[in-house]
C-alpha cells in the first residue's frame, strides 16, 4: 500500500512566521506534487519535483519555495505566512507519467 | 482561467438510484481524464480513469464516458451506496509536456439513504 504522509494534520501560525509543511513517501516515487485545496476553487497545483533536487513551479508558486534533498521527502516553505495562505495542504506522488497520484490525508494551515 | 469544469457545486441522491457527475475542459490537449474522491479530512483518491482513445471505461459500480466534441465527460454511479458521499474532482492531463494534473473545482455528492 502507497503511504503519503504530512509532518502535521492541522497547524496554526502568525502572519510573517516561516512555515515548513512536510512530506514523506515510502514508495520510491520520482514525482512529488504541493497543492493547496481552497473551496470553489477545487485543487491548485503550487510546485512538483520530478527527482531529486528538481522543482519546477505549478499555477499558483508566488509565495512558496520547495526543498527536495531526498527522494522520499518534499518540503513546502512559507517564506513568510500571510492570511491568503490559509488553506488545506495536499502533498502527492506518483510513480511516473501517466501514473496515478497517490495523496496525503493534508495539511490545515490557518495563518493569524 | 479555469480548463477543467466542474458546474455542480453539490447533487443530492437518493441511494440505489444513479449519481451523474459532469465535467467540461476547454484545453484540447488534455488527452487523459481522471476522477478522484475526497472524504472530509483526508486527500483524494484514485478512481478510474480514461484516456482520449476510448470513450467509456468502466470499473464496477463506476463508469466514465468521455464525449471528445463536446468536451465533456461523466462520471456514472449505479447503484449509488450512503459511501459514496463525497466530493468529487475530476481531473485532465495533456500529454505534452510535463503530463501534471489540472483538477476541477469538485462536486460533493449526498447520498440520502
Amino acid at each position: 500500500d502507497v503511504k503519503v504522509t504530512q509532518s502535521s494534520r492541522y497547524l496554526v501560525k502568525r502572519t510573517g512566521e516561516k512555515v515548513f509543511l512536510e512530506c514523506v513517501q515510502d514508495m520510491d516515487h520520482e514525482n512529488m506534487f504541493w497543492y493547496r485545496q481552497d473551496p470553489g476553487l477545487g485543487l491548485r497545483l503550487i510546485y512538483f519535483s520530478y527527482d531529486v533536487k528538481m522543482k519546477e513551479k505549478g499555477d499558483i508558486p508566488e509565495g512558496y519555495s520547495v526543498s527536495r534533498e531526498k527522494k522520499e521527502r518534499f518540503s513546502l516553505i512559507l517564506e513568510s505566512a500571510s492570511t491568503n495562505q490559509t488553506s488545506m495542504y495536499l502533498c502527492a506522488s506518483r510513480t511516473g507519467m501517466r501514473e496515478t497520484q497517490y495523496f496525503g490525508p493534508g495539511t490545515r494551515l490557518l495563518v493569524l | 482561467d479555469q480548463q477543467v469544469k466542474q458546474n455542480s457545486p453539490s447533487l443530492s441522491v437518493q441511494e440505489g438510484r444513479i449519481s451523474i457527475l459532469n465535467c467540461d475542459y476547454t484545453n484540447s490537449m488534455f488527452d487523459y481524464f481522471l476522477w478522484y474522491k475526497k472524504y472530509p479530512a483526508e486527500g483524494p483518491t484514485f478512481l478510474i480513469s480514461i484516456s482520449s482513445i476510448k470513450d467509456k471505461n468502466e470499473d464496477g459500480r463506476f463508469t466514465v464516458f468521455l464525449n471528445k466534441s463536446a468536451k465533456h465527460l461523466s462520471l456514472h454511479i449505479v447503484p449509488s451506496q450512503p459511501g459514496d458521499s463525497a466530493v468529487y474532482f475530476c481531473a485532465a492531463s495533456a500529454k505534452v509536456g510535463n503530463e501534471k494534473l489540472t483538477f476541477g473545482t469538485g462536486t460533493r455528492l449526498t447520498i440520502i439513504p
